[in-house]
């Protein structure tokens, strides 16, 4: 059974940035992406984006570009996910997911992490 | 790359069946079988429900089913049961390595 685990609760001022991290502890990802959702409150799923792991390639949604970074850590198999430039619009849960190549579908999700922009 | 279409919310009562569409374009939904649907109770992730249009990952009840045709996707619920109120996301493949979901809609068990 794979685990993602992410990191804790974060708060922000507007125009700060964030890092949340995303752990697959004693599993590799050969064959499978690493991608990022988000939930606003009350809101639906937004897609953001993807690495994959044993390339360091990435692909954002075009909302983002410009504005989120995402990386892979071999040596501790976690990924990283940065957002920069925040603004109350990104206070939301931030969920990673593994999805399989190719068909292109969520089969594991991290619990999710709140990140708050609030002054 | 504009959200797919859902209805905000069906309802429906033990034992009936509830179909919900997710409506998308010829760019998405009527390109690619890639269409998947997740299932979200309050304060939890979401989980697979769906995938590849109609195929079941192992564990999700087979009261749960999928179709397409042509731009719309639709998720089927039979048998409808208490647990199975919570929301429910379809998503699908956009082209260029991107992915798009629907707006989400709140299944009611009456």
């Amino acid at each position: 059974q794979v685990q993602l685990v992410q990191s804790g609760p974060e708060v922000r001022k507007p125009g700060a940035s964030v890092n949340v991290s995303c752990k697959a502890p004693g599993y590799t990802f050969n064959g499978y992406y690493l991608h990022w959702v988000r939930q606003a409150p009350g809101q639906g799923l937004q897609w953001m984006g993807w690495i994959k792991p044993n390339t360091g390639g990435t692909n954002f949604a075009q909302k983002f570009q410009g504005r989120v970074t995402m990386a892979w850590d071999t040596s501790i198999n976690t990924a990283y996910m940065e957002l920069n430039s925040l603004t109350s619009d990104d206070t939301a849960v931030y969920y990673c997911a593994r999805a399989v190549v190719g068909p292109d579908y969520f089969d594991f999700w991290g619990q999710g992490t709140l990140v708050t922009v609030s002054s | 790359q504009s959200a797919l279409t859902q209805p905000a919310s069906v309802s429906g009562s033990p034992g009936q069946s509830i179909t919900i569409s997710c409506s998308g374009t010829s760019s998405d939904v009527g390109s690619y079988n890639l269409v998947s649907w997740y299932q979200q109770h309050p304060g939890k992730a979401p989980k697979l429900m769906i995938h590849e249009v109609n195929k079941r990952p192992s564990g999700v009840s087979n009261r749960f089913s999928g179709s397409k045709s042509g731009n719309t996707a639709s998720l089927t619920i039979s048998g409808l049961q208490g647990e199975d109120e919570a929301d429910y996301y379809c998503c699908s493949y956009a082209g260029r390595s991107t992915l798009v979901f629907g707006g989400g809609t709140k299944l009611t068990v009456l």
